[in-house]
């Protein structure tokens, strides 16, 4: 897999903003895996990006990858305070290890 | 349904102790994967079996660390002669092989192992 960078590293929020966090590779990534990870918490699989282009919504959350795969975005509306926690991306390697950034920590005022 | 079960969860020991970590795969996954984790930072990748071989090994897997998953089911995570840069989580995951035509699988995380050296 290939090394993938997360900006930012924390992003402070008032509950009702919105919130992205971008990843971004120098090589084409294969594609792209997103998790978050609650406080105290293990990593939970979000979604699985893999065409150009591509865009999936879970309800307040969008995700899409870029038209040359070498980067990707996440983006909440409307922060609830379920949301926060750390969001990863990860790139899937040949052998399915995953090759994860270094995390967006998210943190939402009530 | 049962997840990714991992023991203990939390372990403190001494320098130079060895210390064995286990995890329990969810039952039909045949991928099992190792990873490290310290503050601040994503999961590492250590180690990964398909059933009980063990198919890729990271450069952070030194020769104090082994793995073994002996019967394809749950596997261990050995560390000898720990050193205090080995305090982290370490997490295991599991995942299936099929049901998938492109990308790769996702991956169910356990609980982690929290290893304190002092």
């Amino acid at each position: 897999g290939q090394q993938v960078m997360q900006i930012p590293q924390y992003q402070h929020v008032q509950e009702g903003e919105d919130f992205t966090t971008y990843c971004n590779s120098s090589t084409t990534l294969s594609n792209i895996q997103w998790y978050k990870q609650r406080p105290g918490g293990h990593p939970v699989f979000l979604i699985q990006l893999v065409k150009s282009g591509e865009v999936k919504k879970q309800k307040r959350l969008t995700f899409q990858f870029g038209e040359a795969k070498k980067n990707s975005s996440l983006h909440i509306t409307a922060t609830q305070t379920t949301d926060v926690g750390t969001y990863f991306c990860a790139n899937g390697g040949s052998q399915g290890n995953l090759i994860f950034g270094k995390g967006t920590k998210l943190s939402v005022k009530p | 349904d049962t997840g990714v079960s991992q023991n203990p969860r939390h372990k403190i020991t001494k320098r130079g102790q060895n210390v064995t970590f286990r995890c329990d795969p969810i039952s039909e996954h045949n991928r099992l994967y190792w990873y490290r984790q310290t503050l601040g930072q994503g999961p590492e990748f250590l180690t990964y079996f398909q059933n009980e071989a063990q198919l890729e090994k990271s450069r952070l897997l030194s020769d104090r660390f082994s793995a073994e998953r002996p019967k394809g089911s749950f596997s261990t995570l050995e560390i000898q002669r720990t050193e205090q840069g080995d305090s982290a989580m370490y997490l295991c995951a599991s995942s299936p092989t099929s049901g998938r035509t492109s990308g790769s699988y996702e991956q169910y995380f356990g609980p982690g192992t929290r290893l304190t050296v002092t």
